[in-house]
C-alpha cells in the first residue's frame, strides 16, 4: 500500500540534544511538509519542499532543520534551539501545489 | 495576516442529530478549501475539497460543505451523525497552486449515543 511512514512514533530527548524524525514517503509525490501540532492549535506549518534539493520556511521554522537529498525522504531535525520542541509532528506529501496533502501516522516529542 | 477560523472548538451533539461546523478564512483570490478529520488514534484525513465548479461539494461519509464565496466561508455539514464520526475536524485553505496549506484550529465533536 502506498503512503506515508513516520518514525520513531514516540520519541524522547534530553535538553541540548538534537533529534531527527523520518519520514518516507512511496506515493511519488514531489511535494513533502512538516507540521507541529499543539493542542487547540491545530497544524502549523513549519518547513515544506516542492522537489529535490529545495526546501522552504513555513511559519514556525525557527529551531527546526530539514534536508531533502532524496524524492521519498524528508527528515526534519529538532536543534537544541528549539525552546519548547514537546509535540506531536506530522509528515505529509502532495502531487504539487494546491493539492490535498496525505499525512503519516505522526511522531510525538517530549523532553526528559 | 492570513487566518482560517473555526467557530466551534467544541461540539456535543447526540446521534441522529444535524451538524454544521463553521470555516471562515480572511484570504483574497482564488482559493483552494478543504476538510480533513482525524478519528481517534488515526492519522489525519481527507474528508473534502473544494477548487472550483459548484459550490456544494460531497466528501466521504455523508459529508458536505458550502463554498460560500460572498462570505469567505466553507462550512461543514452532515444531515445525522453517529457515534463514529467522533473526531477532530480542520477546515484548511490554501491559495490555489500553493503550497502552504493553512489550518484551522480544529473542532472536535463528541457524538453520544
Amino acid at each position: 500500500d502506498g503512503g506515508i511512514t513516520q518514525s520513531p512514533k514516540y520519541l524522547f530527548r534530553k535538553e541540548g540534544q538534537n533529534v531527527t524524525l523520518s519520514c518516507e514517503q512511496n506515493l511519488n509525490h514531489d511535494a513533502m511538509y512538516w507540521y507541529r501540532q499543539d493542542p487547540g492549535q491545530g497544524l502549523r506549518l513549519i518547513y515544506y519542499s516542492q522537489i529535490v534539493n529545495d526546501f522552504q520556511k513555513g511559519d514556525i521554522a525557527e529551531g527546526y532543520s530539514v534536508s531533502r537529498e532524496k524524492k521519498e525522504s524528508f527528515p526534519l531535525t529538532v536543534t537544541s534551539a528549539q525552546k519548547n520542541p514537546t509535540a506531536f509532528y506530522l509528515c505529509a506529501s502532495s502531487y504539487g501545489g494546491g493539492q490535498p496533502q496525505h499525512f503519516g501516522d505522526g511522531t510525538r516529542l517530549s523532553i526528559l | 495576516a492570513q487566518s482560517v477560523s473555526q467557530h466551534n472548538h467544541h461540539v456535543i451533539l447526540s446521534e441522529a442529530a444535524s451538524l454544521e461546523l463553521g470555516c471562515n478564512y480572511s484570504y483574497g483570490g482564488t482559493v483552494n478549501l478543504f476538510w480533513y478529520v482525524q478519528y481517534p488514534g488515526q492519522h489525519l484525513q481527507l474528508l473534502l475539497k473544494y477548487f472550483s465548479g459548484d459550490p456544494l461539494v460531497k466528501g466521504i461519509k455523508g459529508f458536505e460543505a458550502e463554498f460560500i464565496k460572498s462570505k469567505f466561508s466553507f462550512n461543514l455539514r452532515k444531515p445525522s451523525v453517529q457515534w463514529s464520526d467522533t473526531a477532530e475536524y480542520f477546515c484548511a485553505v490554501t491559495r490555489n497552486s500553493g503550497y502552504a496549506l493553512n489550518f484551522g484550529k480544529g473542532t472536535s465533536l463528541l457524538v453520544t449515543p
